[in-house]
């Protein structure tokens, strides 16, 4: 079953407004999720570290204050589309190591997040 | 610059044969490699991994190898079956406190074919 769960699915919104994806690891504790966005027909490309306790660090290219990332519990990392415009649509999708850095644990994803934004 | 390369686009097999997906690294600093299976608009499913201190890793029908002096991993799934047919990306990462970070290929779309 999914270890990482992702909300919402999909969402449409309007030019200008925000938009929050949560992510949330299940029965395990994430002291780091990671956030990608997704472009059609390219890959996955790390976003953002979401530490919790801590600020976020981000990718080169990525602004902080459009993405702002939240790590509110050791279960739960926030991402906020701030002021959304069409160029952000993409699919969002966050990561979690199930056992932290220890053994290279499997990293496991969400199901994603469809932005669209008219 | 792409770090992590899957030259072939598609690869299409027979069911019950062998499935040979490849990918390049350039950075030698990666210390960890994963491959993942992806359908449209879900997560990638997480399929196996090897480390570099190995050059192969096995669970069921999934077989990673790993040459570093070639900078080059591969995917072996046999046999193949219907459900496989998705898109694969392998990805790469510089291990230890790092480890997340993942660098993904472009991916590979496997259809295997009744």
């Amino acid at each position: 079953g999914a270890v990482v769960s992702q909300h919402p699915s999909r969402v449409i919104c309007k030019s200008g407004t925000s938009v929050k994806i949560e992510c949330r690891s299940l029965d395990f504790q994430a002291t780091t999720m990671f956030w990608y966005r997704q472009f059609p027909k390219q890959s996955l490309m790390l976003m953002a570290t979401s530490n919790e306790g801590s600020k976020a660090t981000y990718e080169q290219g990525v602004e902080k204050d459009k993405f702002l990332i939240n790590h509110a519990s050791l279960t739960l990392s926030t991402l906020t589309v701030t002021s959304a415009h069409p160029e952000d649509s993409s699919f969002y999708i966050c990561s979690a190591p199930t056992q932290g850095f220890i053994g290279n644990s499997p990293l496991h994803f969400g199901n994603g997040t469809r932005l669209t934004v008219t | 610059d792409q770090q992590v390369k899957q030259n072939s686009p598609s690869l299409s097999v027979q069911e019950g044969r062998i499935s040979i997906l490849n990918c390049d690294y350039t950075n030698s600093m990666f210390d960890y490699f994963l491959w993942y299976k992806k359908y449209p608009a879900e997560g990638p499913t997480f399929l196996i991994s090897i480390s570099s201190i190995k050059d192969k890793n096995e669970d069921g029908r999934f077989t990673v190898f790993l040459n570093k002096s070639a900078k080059h991993l591969s995917l072996h799934i046999v046999p193949s079956q219907p459900g496989d047919s998705a898109v694969y990306f392998c990805a790469a990462s510089p291990g230890g406190t790092s480890y997340g970070k993942l660098t993904f290929g472009q991916g590979t779309i496997l259809t295997v074919h009744p």
